[in-house]
């Protein structure tokens, strides 16, 4: 079955640390996004991909770190200068052109601990 | 900020009433779609309507949009309690996707 896959599904880490939450696609699209949901808020856009080995920031890209070495794979990086990280962070994927959906993986919970 | 606003916040109806939610946005859009999202889950795409149409209907669902007042407005007929979500706009300007604030909707059996 095609689809986004993020992993892990909730997270911990501990005050200093660096994190890395993994999102996996195997629908060919091109573009992926990394979103970070606070509860009872809407999404905010950390990094976005259009295409392999090219990023860019989104409105909250301080603390975050992201790669795109691969078609299939756009992990995030929390670093320890991030200094709020618990949230909900989700993963997306769009076709390209213009006019098409986003596709959404499950979402990583992280807390610090 | 280019993120959109629904309104209201929070609703709570009975099942079988109809549900409308609206969103606000403030540039210019290729296109709005609307999401919906189970609690702790990814967001799902329910409907896409182009700037350069003014209503879509989709199953119980009708968009309507209106470019010269950037909103636009998602009515859920005939709710059932599976309907319970939240429920986001997603104003869409080249491949730049930005969501609204969501509209909690929770449907009483």
């Amino acid at each position: 079955d095609g689809g986004i896959t993020q992993s892990p599904k909730y997270l911990f880490r501990k005050e200093g640390q660096n994190v890395t939450l993994s999102c996996e696609q195997n629908l060919n699209h091109d573009a992926m996004y990394w979103y970070r949901q606070d509860p009872g808020q809407g999404l905010r856009l950390i990094y976005y991909s259009q295409i392999v080995n090219d990023f860019q920031k989104g409105d909250i890209a301080e603390g975050y770190s992201v790669s795109r070495e691969k078609k299939e794979s756009f992990p995030l990086t929390v670093t320890s200068a991030q200094k709020n990280p618990t949230a909900f962070y989700l993963c997306a994927s769009t076709p390209q052109g213009y006019n098409t959906e986003a596709f959404f993986g499950q979402g990583t919970r992280l807390t610090v601990v | 900020s280019q993120q959109g606003e629904e309104d209201p916040q929070a609703l709570s109806i009975q099942e079988g009433e109809n549900a409308t939610m609206n969103c606000s946005y403030k540039t210019s859009i290729n296109n709005l779609q609307w999401y919906r999202q189970n609690s702790g889950r990814g967001l799902v795409h329910l409907i896409l309507i182009r700037s350069n149409e003014r209503e879509k209907h989709s199953g119980r669902l009708r968009v309507t949009l209106d470019t010269s007042k950037k909103s636009s407005s998602l009515l859920i007929t005939a709710s059932r309690a599976a309907d319970t979500a939240s429920y986001f706009c997603a104003t869409v300007t080249g491949n730049q996707f930005y969501f609204g604030t969501g509209t909690s909707l929770t449907v009483i059996p």
